[in-house]
């Protein structure tokens, strides 16, 4: 088993969708949990930081973290053609010595 | 524009060939990562750089040697590498040492193929 899963996808939503992207994980030690957005042919860019548990909003996005379920979410509201890109969630914890673990990444098409 | 620069964008070498991958930060960030990354995968972790020293090295074959001049750079010599190393190599940089947050930034990468 993965520390770290994620749906591949590909997932397609329209323009204007509610996208819901999600993770599950199996250390408890991860304290940390990142979003990153990359575009084809790019490099990752970091898009939420959540310590712990609970929810954290930025603009459209949101991102929640259910450390009693191993469980991180990410949904964008009013989802545009400019958010297609790959979704990588990654973890993190104070014992892991620096290293992320990522998530396989999910493939989102948002089209017009 | 991303502020970890990192040259050349493309690269295609031959399996004798040496080359060098190099990246740049100006963020005052004191640790510099390189991943790599193949098509449909997430990055995986070859080397971390705290203050200019390696302080991670994750088994990567020693085809790959990293160098860290100063704070500010980070360079990736290649040699005598195989076709299954054409992948995106990623440079990284945090601001805290060993990014136990997870907030690392990254360039664009670098597009290695090798013949």
């Amino acid at each position: 088993q993965k520390e770290v899963e994620q749906d591949p996808g590909p997932l397609s939503v329209p323009e204007g969708a509610i996208v819901s992207l999600n993770c599950t994980y199996s250390n408890s030690a991860f304290q940390y949990f990142m979003w990153y957005r990359q575009y084809s042919r790019k490099g990752p860019e970091l898009l939420m930081y959540t310590y712990s548990s609970g929810n954290k909003e930025d603009g459209r996005f949101t991102a929640q973290v259910d450390k009693s379920s191993k469980y991180i979410s990410l949904f964008i509201r009013d989802s545009q053609p400019s958010d297609s890109a790959t979704y990588l969630c990654a973890m993190s914890g104070n014992n892991q010595g620096g290293k992320l673990i990522f998530g396989q990444g999910t493939e989102l098409s948002v089209k017009p | 524009d991303t502020e970890v620069t990192q040259t050349p964008k493309h690269l295609v070498m031959g399996m004798t060939n040496k080359k060098s991958l190099k990246c740049e930060q100006h963020m005052g960030h004191r640790a510099m990562y390189w991943y790599k990354q193949k098509a449909k995968k997430p990055p995986e972790l070859m080397f971390v750089y705290s203050y200019e020293k390696l302080s991670i090295n994750e088994s990567v074959p020693s085809r790959f040697s990293p160098e860290c001049p100063n704070s500010s750079l980070l360079n990736l010599h290649l040699h005598a590498l195989q076709p299954e190393d054409s992948a995106l190599y990623l440079c990284a940089s945090s601001q805290r040492r060993l990014a136990n947050t997870g907030e690392l930034f990254f360039g664009e990468g670098s597009r290695l193929t090798v013949l």
